[in-house]
């Protein structure tokens, strides 16, 4: 079955650009009809969609976010990465990839998440 | 947008039912059947439960049921067990540049 990693750096500066990947075995992130999705949980705090890309190469951000983050895919190597420029604390979280089977979200399935601090 | 409303806890002993709400607006839960549950244990990837208000993903137990009224949601867990132990939130689809809101959180606990 499909199944999704998140890998990236757990500790990241202030002001510098945070950069996760998220792998994808068991399946094609070249297949129609899915999006490929990040999602990052403060402590304490709810889940928050960050932004999504589908294989066409479109994608959809956070407004709030919108100026900071590419997402892309990378097809040869079946996996999406996140970027995320100009980090403060606020963006310490734990960071989730998810795969979209619908574009008014449904999320099927998701990596198990990997905590992203940011230091001062 | 602002969050999705859901109590902090619930709780019910081994085989009794317990029911979690999520409270939105009529800009989300209101306008939209694109209402989701997922299910989150500490250190594991979530698991969708519920999508489009009521319908199971397959291999998701039919102890699990969702609902909709208005701006809120349900989601109904029967015959509590062990394994239900985890955190539950919701979500909804906006419709708008910021597509989908999620719930505060719900910690059920089997007692």
């Amino acid at each position: 079955q499909v199944q999704l990693q998140e890998s990236g750096p757990g500790l990241v500066k202030a002001s510098q650009t945070l950069s996760l990947t998220c792998s994808v075995s068991g399946g094609s992130v070249s297949s129609a009809g899915y999006s490929w999705t990040w999602f990052r949980q403060s402590a304490g705090k709810e889940l928050e969609w960050i932004g999504r890309v589908y294989v066409s190469g479109s994608t959809d951000y956070r407004p709030s976010l919108k100026s900071r983050i590419t997402i892309s895919l990378d097809t040869s190597k079946n996996q999406f990465s996140l970027r995320l420029t100009s980090v403060t604390a606020a963006d310490t979280a734990v960071y989730y990839c998810a795969r979209g089977v619908s574009a008014e979200g449904t999320f099927d399935i998701w990596g198990q998440g990997t905590m992203v601090t940011v230091s001062s | 947008q602002s969050a999705l409303t859901q109590p902090p806890s619930a709780s019910g002993s081994p085989g009794q039912s317990v029911a979690i709400s999520c409270t939105g607006t009529s800009s989300d839960i209101g306008s939209y059947k694109y209402v989701s549950w997922y299910q989150l244990h500490p250190g594991k990837a979530p698991k969708l439960i519920i999508y489009e208000v009521s319908k199971r993903p397959s291999g998701v137990p039919d102890r699990f049921s969702g609902s909709k009224s208005g701006n809120t949601a349900s989601l109904t867990v029967s015959g509590l067990q062990a394994e239900d132990e985890a955190d539950y939130y919701c979500s909804s689809y906006t419709g708008s540049n910021n597509p989908f809101v999620f719930g505060t959180g719900t910690k059920v606990t089997v007692l």
